[in-house]
């Protein structure tokens, strides 16, 4: 079936940099996007990858290859309010959409 | 500006009860959706709505039912509440330029059914 695998958990250090993938099982999609949600709050638009290669929006970077199956988000100069729960999706050209179920980034002072 | 509202914020209610949740946006988007968040933070897509029709039905229990009274409001109707229907409940628009997909969400109503 269709889905998006993503690490539960990632734990790294404040100024550093740290990656969180997103493999997925699945084609026909238009893109791969990324948001974040902090506890309690709603999910908020991030980044978003039409084609393969890597999009770059100040300290966060997404990068998507089709050809293998995978895409990732990378954040860098890593802030304490980056501890967040961040999220990939993607939509199919039938209009479904899916998300991965999030991966929660703990971040160390 | 809020760009996407909903309300109630929280929802408290018996099992059995029948309650709506509003959304409303303002950023002139085409399409609006329903998401259910559950306790482990799985966000699942319920219902969209493009212009006005439903696009997508995720198979969610017919006791949801979206209700559009024009493009910038998308309510969410809940019949004979159930205790598993206790999660967060989050509106989505979202205006596609060249596929790309881009969805701004609402605060999120929290329902709990006791």
């Amino acid at each position: 079936g269709q889905s998006l695998e993503q690490p539960s958990e990632v734990t790294a250090v404040e100024g550093a940099i740290v990656q969180i993938n997103c493999t997925y099982q699945t084609s026909g999609f238009y893109g791969l996007s990324w948001y974040q949600q902090h506890d309690g709050g709603a999910p908020t638009f991030l980044s978003y990858n039409g084609l393969d290669g890597l999009e770059e929006t100040g300290r966060f970077s997404s990068f998507l290859s089709r050809s293998d199956s995978y895409g990732y988000l990378l954040l860098q100069e890593l802030q304490m309010k980056d501890s967040a729960s961040y999220f990939c999706a993607v939509k199919f050209r039938d209009d479904k959409i899916i998300f991965g179920k999030g991966t929660r980034l703990h971040i160390l002072p | 500006d809020t760009a996407v509202s909903q309300t109630p914020k929280y929802l408290v209610t018996q099992m059995g009860n029948d309650k709506s949740i509003k959304c409303e946006q303002n950023l002139g988007h085409d399409t609006m959706y329903w998401y259910k968040q559950d306790s482990k933070k799985f966000l699942k897509i319920m219902f969209s709505y493009n212009n006005k029709e439903l696009i997508i039905n995720e198979t969610v229990p017919n006791r949801f039912s979206p209700k559009s009274p024009d493009k910038a409001h998308l309510n969410l109707h809940i019949n004979s509440l159930e205790l598993g229907d206790s999660a967060v409940y989050f509106c989505a628009s979202s205006q596609d330029e060249w596929r790309r997909e881009t969805q701004y969400f609402g605060p999120g109503t929290r329902l709990l059914v006791l």
